[in-house]
């Protein structure tokens, strides 16, 4: 399967824990989002790279949230002091900056539980 | 702020019939226009995009209409089979961007 992969699919955590979720892009996407989507709603934009830079933060929800792409391939989206309004889906978009062409492709998400 | 809305949250039809799917929007200054399909635990399904400098694209089944004149999309499903059945989210941005926002999406139910 060449798409977008997340990793883990689902995670339950205690409040108060950290938490890290893993995206792999689809390979030589030079573009990598992360977006939050809660039950019933459209998902929420929250940060982005291109290549290795993150170009856009403001919206990440608190700074209990950072997300890295180290070295322009995978990334990760960290939640510290875990809170129960923080239990969602975290979803991953990848797309290929081009002339004509910048589609993002989302991968399966990964499904937050906060107790 | 400004936002994407969608007219009817769900919607039901027999299969075989045609389905259409609305969408209105207030960004004036969008330019890029996406329907997703969202199966039950899984991510958004890209289907089909359309620019603004254009008033309609077809694919496989699918066709995306876009009224600048009073900020409205539409995607319109062929022969609606069991398998479309799904929420369907429009998502509009810059195309010279990277946020795309979303709608609260339809769910369309396809009955036999």
């Amino acid at each position: 399967d060449t798409g977008v992969s997340q990793d883990p699919r689902h995670k339950i955590t205690k409040r108060g824990q950290n938490v890290t979720f893993r995206c792999d892009p689809i390979s030589e996407h030079n573009r990598l989002y992360w977006y939050r989507q809660t039950l019933g709603q459209g998902p929420e934009f929250l940060t982005y790279f291109q290549n290795e830079a993150q170009l856009e933060k403001s919206r990440l929800l608190s700074d209990r949230f950072s997300a890295e792409r180290p070295k322009g391939s995978f990334s990760t989206l960290e939640i510290q002091r875990t809170e129960q309004g923080d239990s969602a889906m975290y979803l991953c978009a990848s797309s290929l900056r081009h002339a004509s062409i910048d589609t993002q492709y989302f991968g399966p998400g990964t499904r937050l539980t906060v107790l | 702020g400004e936002s994407v809305g969608l007219h009817l949250p769900t919607l039901s039809v027999q299969e075989g019939d045609n389905s259409i799917i609305n969408c209105a929007y207030s960004n004036s200054a969008s330019d890029y226009f996406i329907w997703y399909k969202q199966e039950s635990g899984k991510g958004p399904q890209f289907i089909i995009d359309i620019r603004s400098n254009m008033d309609k694209r077809q694919g496989q089944r699918v066709t995306v209409l876009l009224n600048k004149t009073v900020k409205h999309l539409s995607l319109q499903i062929a022969a609606t089979q069991p398998g479309d059945s799904a929420v369907y989210f429009c998502a509009e941005g810059l195309y010279s961007g990277y946020a795309l926002n979303f709608g609260k999406g339809t769910s369309l139910l396809v009955t036999p």
